[in-house]
């Protein structure tokens, strides 16, 4: 079956710092989806991406979508205390449900 | 959150036993879904449901059943719950965005243990 592999599974930044995690997928995707989950809480949705090569901002965060749509990476530029958490990608294929990748944990030092 | 919601939050229950895990939407969703949340292995799809009476197995479906028998409710049932079935228990649906996109949308969680 479809499988989401995302990397790596934890970093530790200090703050200020850039961090990149990256997602590939087995399959070809019709969309990737984007979540983070703070400590003790649950999955919050970020963002989808859906169109080859897609690039999407929110603030610092910057998603992208590869070009044959089986790989995504978001990228954080100078990190803050504020985003700690475990950043999960969840790619569609086809009629299937979502599957998720394992998540990457961030750390950030203050 | 507001517009889901799940119950218990906390439960401590012994092997062996049946357990019920209770999700409810306010917000007339037709995707309803059941996840486990374990460290390592990130969220995996226990059983999701696409209707009243409509449900169809996930990722690790075995050990567990749902049922939906209206659109607010989707309770996932443990028959004879063991020890690796410990774990964070999240009820998610499936909600409309702007421009046709779609999200996951969590409740809060519950956290089961088995002892």
């Amino acid at each position: 079956g479809q499988q989401v592999m995302q990397i790596p599974q934890y970093q530790h930044v200090q703050e200020g710092e850039d961090f990149t995690t990256y997602c590939n997928s087995s399959t070809t995707l019709s969309n990737i989806q984007w979540y983070k989950q703070r400590p003790g809480g649950h999955p919050v949705f970020l963002i989808q991406l859906v169109k080859s090569g897609e690039v999407k901002k929110q603030k610092r965060l910057t998603f992208q979508f590869g070009e044959a749509k089986k790989n995504s990476s978001l990228h954080i530029t100078a990190t803050q205390t504020t985003d700690v958490g475990t950043y999960f990608c969840a790619g569609l294929s086809g009629n299937t449900p979502l599957v998720f990748g394992k998540g990457t944990r961030l750390s950030v030092i203050a | 959150d507001a517009g889901i919601t799940q119950s218990p939050r906390h439960k401590v229950t012994e092997t062996g036993t049946p357990v019920t895990l209770r999700c409810h939407q306010t917000e007339n969703h037709r995707y309803m879904y059941w996840y486990r949340q374990d460290p390592g292995h990130g969220l995996r799809l226990i059983h999701y449901s696409y209707g009243v009476k409509d449900t169809d197995k996930g990722e690790v479906s075995d050990g567990y059943s749902v049922s939906r028998s209206k659109t607010e409710d989707f309770l996932l049932t443990l028959e004879s719950a063991t020890s690796s079935q410990t774990s964070v228990y999240f009820c998610a649906i499936s909600r409309g965005l702007a421009g046709g996109l779609y999200e996951q949308y969590f409740g809060p969680g519950t956290r089961l243990t088995v002892t």
